[in-house]
């Protein structure tokens, strides 16, 4: 089975410019999770999905970020304008029904210049 | 808010020998993950771990978690250098399917 899928892989642009970030869950699973990853900060959940529904959001840093989950096979997170600040590698997680294990994309490294 | 502590932050150990990873909650857990990390990639499961005093292996690595359930170890036997990586403790913020919050890892090195 595919694991969880992430695109772009690495992801450089400049200030002010809007940065998407795209999520393939594992198949099945209903629980999707966006998290950054920072040197300062280690590893933060920024939000997560049950069902397709935002459930919490509260770590998402400001309304430059968004994110969404049009269908259970798909979810985006976006950025604008993005700010030098927020380079970070950006993990996508899934997980399925109770208590389950979350899986881990392989991340966008995102650099902000 | 619960707090992951891990210690230490980094280790070099020589092949062969056996460490120990340690991962301190401020609050009691209601389960506790171990994952892997090697630079660039993504985060590798490892070993979950729900009850007080239970303890997993897996080849040549044994995860445990204390019978209060606020402190797990994990630990690798006659260590390799695809040992190597971050390690990272998460635990779920609540029952069910809760966000993970983690320990900021520990970074391990094998040397020769």
């Amino acid at each position: 089975d595919a694991g969880v899928i992430q695109s772009p892989r690495h992801e450089v642009t400049e200030m002010g410019q809007e940065v998407t970030l795209r999520c393939k869950p594992i198949s099945g699973h209903n629980s999707l999770f966006w998290y950054r990853q920072t040197m300062m900060r280690g590893l933060e959940l920024l939000i997560y999905f049950n069902n397709n529904v935002p459930i919490d959001d509260s770590g998402m840093p400001e309304d430059r970020f968004s994110a969404k989950m049009p269908n259970a096979s798909f979810s985006t997170l976006k950025i604008q304008p993005s700010e030098p600040r927020d380079s970070a590698v950006y993990f996508c997680a899934s997980s399925g029904t109770g208590v389950d294990t979350q899986y881990f994309g392989p991340g966008t490294r995102l650099t902000v210049l | 808010s619960q707090e992951l502590e891990q210690s230490p932050q980094s280790l070099i150990v020589q092949e062969g020998k056996n460490l120990t990873i340690n991962c301190t909650s401020s609050k009691t857990l209601y389960g506790l993950y171990w994952y892997k990390q090697k630079y660039g990639e993504g985060l590798i499961f490892l070993m979950m771990l729900q009850k007080g005093g239970e303890e997993k292996s897996h080849e040549k690595i044994t995860a445990k978690l204390d019978e209060k359930k606020q402190q797990s170890s994990l630990h690798i036997t006659a260590s390799q250098p695809s040992h190597a990586g971050i390690y990272l403790c998460g635990a779920p913020r609540g029952s069910g399917n809760t966000p993970l919050v983690f320990g900021k890892g520990t970074r391990l090195s094998v040397i020769a």
